[in-house]
């Protein structure tokens, strides 16, 4: 039982490529959600997606775009990367609205 | 907008030093969260506090929710150097997948 995971853990781009980050869970969980973490911010929720097949804008969208590929997979994509998104990206996952919320380790992307 | 303000920021002690961290909001919450994060790893929950006055206790941390349940505070007795770490705070609300996340309170433990 994995739990979150996460790939890659460590990317550099430049200033307009784009990448995609994977995330898988398998404790079968409806709900599934994207954060970047930034010093002096906390976590800052990106995207979500309550169900399979529904995804909504969270407090920082612009930039990013996701897909809820099935249950168990939730992709966080960067079209154009830029240096302001340099943050780690943090993926978790609940069985509910309201219930713990469970944790990948994080993918640290730099943007030069 | 809610928000979650967490005091202090960053707090050095000594091991075997008693400490209590804060995360207040001037907004209602149906339940606070704290998380507890190391370096390299994602944030892990340490406990849920769902009514207010309400007081939790795990082991050594002690964890309140203020009577009108906009603030909370983490009590640690006696820290250790494996308490060391981020503490973050974390409203939400019922129905709602939005939770708010403090910035966090960086705690050092001294040996």
């Amino acid at each position: 039982n994995a739990g979150v995971t996460q790939t890659p853990k460590f990317q550099v781009l430049k200033t307009g490529q784009s990448m995609t980050l994977q995330c898988a869970q398998d404790m079968n969980h409806n709900s599934m959600y994207w954060y970047r973490q930034d010093p002096g911010m906390g976590l800052r929720l990106i995207y979500y997606s309550a169900s399979e097949g529904t995804t909504d804008k969270g407090e920082v969208p612009n930039g990013y775009n996701v897909s809820r590929l099935n249950k168990r997979e939730f992709s966080l994509r960067l079209e154009s990367a830029a240096p302001s998104q340099t943050s780690v990206y943090f993926c978790a996952s609940t069985e509910d609205s309201e219930e713990t919320q469970y944790f990948g380790p994080g993918t640290r992307l730099l943007v030069l | 907008t809610q928000l979650l303000e967490q005091s202090p920021q960053f707090l050095s002690i000594q091991e075997g030093e008693n400490l209590t961290v804060y995360c207040n909001s001037s907004s209602v919450f149906s339940s606070l969260q704290w998380y507890r994060q190391e370096p390299g790893e994602g944030p892990v929950l340490l406990v849920t506090v769902v009514t207010g006055g309400e007081v939790k206790k795990l082991k050594r941390l002690t964890f309140q929710f203020g009577d009108a349940r906009k603030d909370s505070s983490l009590h640690i007795t006696a820290a250790q150097p494996g308490d060391t770490g981020l503490y973050l705070c974390a409203g939400g609300n019922t129905g709602g997948f939005k939770t708010i996340f403090g910035a966090g309170t960086r705690l050092f433990v001294k040996a």
